[in-house]
This record gives C-alpha cells, structure tokens and sequence, in this order.
C-alpha cells in the first residue's frame, strides 16, 4: 500500500534552535517530493525535489531526497516564533496526484 | 500571484442536506483537486479534474461528487450530508504535467450537525 509517514507527529522547541522534520515515503510511480508549511490557512509551497542528493535552499530552510532510502528531510536552522506551522510532505506519483502524509506539528517558543 | 478562493471559510449543515463547496481559481490551470484534511489523517484526495467536464476519482470519492462546467470552476457536493462528513476541505489548482506544484485556497470547515 502506497504511504507518506512523517515523524515525529509535533515538536516544540525553543527560539535559535535547529530542527529536522522527517518524511519516509513507499509510493508506486514515484515523481516527486513536495514540502509545505501550513498555519492557520492554506498550504503554502516550500520545496519540490525529484533527485536524490541534490539540497534545496531557501533562507533558514533546506531539504533533500534520499531515491535510494526513500525518505527526505526538512532542515530548519535558527527557528523563529513564525516557523510555527504544521509543515507538509507529499509524494507526486502518475498524473499529477499527491499522497500526503499527516503532518509534523511544530511550536517554536521565544 | 495564483489565488485560489473558497465560497465559505465556515459552514454549518445538518445531516441530509446538499451541500455545495466552490472553488475558484486565476490562473488558467487545466488541473484542479479537492482535498478533505483530518486530524492524524493529513490531507487525502477526493476528486481531481484535468480539464472542464473531465474528472477523476481520488483515494475518498463515497458520498461525494464533482462539477467542472468551466475551467476556472470546480465544486464539491455532497448529495447527502452526513457527521462523518465534518473536515476541513482544502481545493488546490496546477498547471499541467510539467510542473508538480499545487496552489491551495484557504479552505472551508465544514460542520455536519
């Protein structure tokens, strides 16, 4: 059965810390592997990776793609109050559909 | 910017109603999704549609359907309202193939009393 499990379900931490947020992914047709951040409203994008090894970078965030062990991870450096969120990972697999997973709950405290 | 708006931000049925959930969005994408997330569950598929009158069954279609009369449109209905029901219903566009990104609007908690 095709499945998106992200570890660990919630996470608080304190203001400066470093994070890592886990995706482990079993998908038929694998295409790609899709982060997000969602607070109080809709998805927001963060990453898209299709090849292993390769880090993508944005500010404090960055993620990579394991083909091989079939799992990514979602560094956050520096945490700040904002980077509170459930942050996303989803698989693209065929035509354009996704298989998410549940979500990491995480809670920056200042 | 893509945006994608939702009719309803909060709704509150009872059960046995029909229920129409609208999506709209900007951009001119052929594909659009709608999605219902749980608790522990994430976000799961319940249709998409990669063209007007064209749709797909995802993962969750029992007791709901879809309607994609024009392109910028795609609505959710449930025939029959029912408690389990109650989520939050998320609609995301893309472009075609090419691209893996989806845009999402802001959602609509549905409430089944």
């Amino acid at each position: 059965e095709d499945k998106v499990v992200q570890s660990p379900l919630s996470l608080v931490v304190h203001e400066g810390d470093t994070v890592t947020l886990n995706c482990s992914y079993e998908v038929t047709n694998f295409r790609s592997l899709l982060w997000y951040k969602q607070e109080k409203k809709a998805p927001t994008f963060l990453f898209m990776l299709t090849s292993s090894g390769i880090e993508k970078k944005s500010g404090r965030l960055s993620s990579i793609l394991d083909k091989k062990e079939l799992f990514s991870i979602l560094n956050i450096t520096a945490t700040q109050t904002g980077d509170s969120a459930v942050y996303l990972c989803a698989s693209g697999y065929n035509f354009n559909k996704f298989y998410f997973g549940s979500g990491t709950k995480l809670n920056v405290k200042p | 910017d893509v945006k994608v708006t939702q009719s309803s931000r909060y709704l509150v049925k009872r059960t046995g109603e029909k229920v129409f959930l609208e999506c709209v969005q900007d951009m001119d994408h052929e594909n659009m999704f709608w999605y219902r997330q749980d608790p522990g569950l994430g976000l799961r598929l319940i249709y998409f549609s990669y063209d007007v009158k064209m749709k797909e069954k995802g993962d969750i279609p029992e007791g709901y359907s879809v309607s994609r009369e024009k392109k910028e449109r795609f609505s959710l209905i449930l025939e029959s309202a029912s408690t389990n029901q109650t989520s939050m219903y998320l609609c995301a566009s893309s472009p075609p193939v090419s691209t893996d990104t989806q845009y999402f609007g802001p959602g609509t908690r549905l409430t089944v009393l």
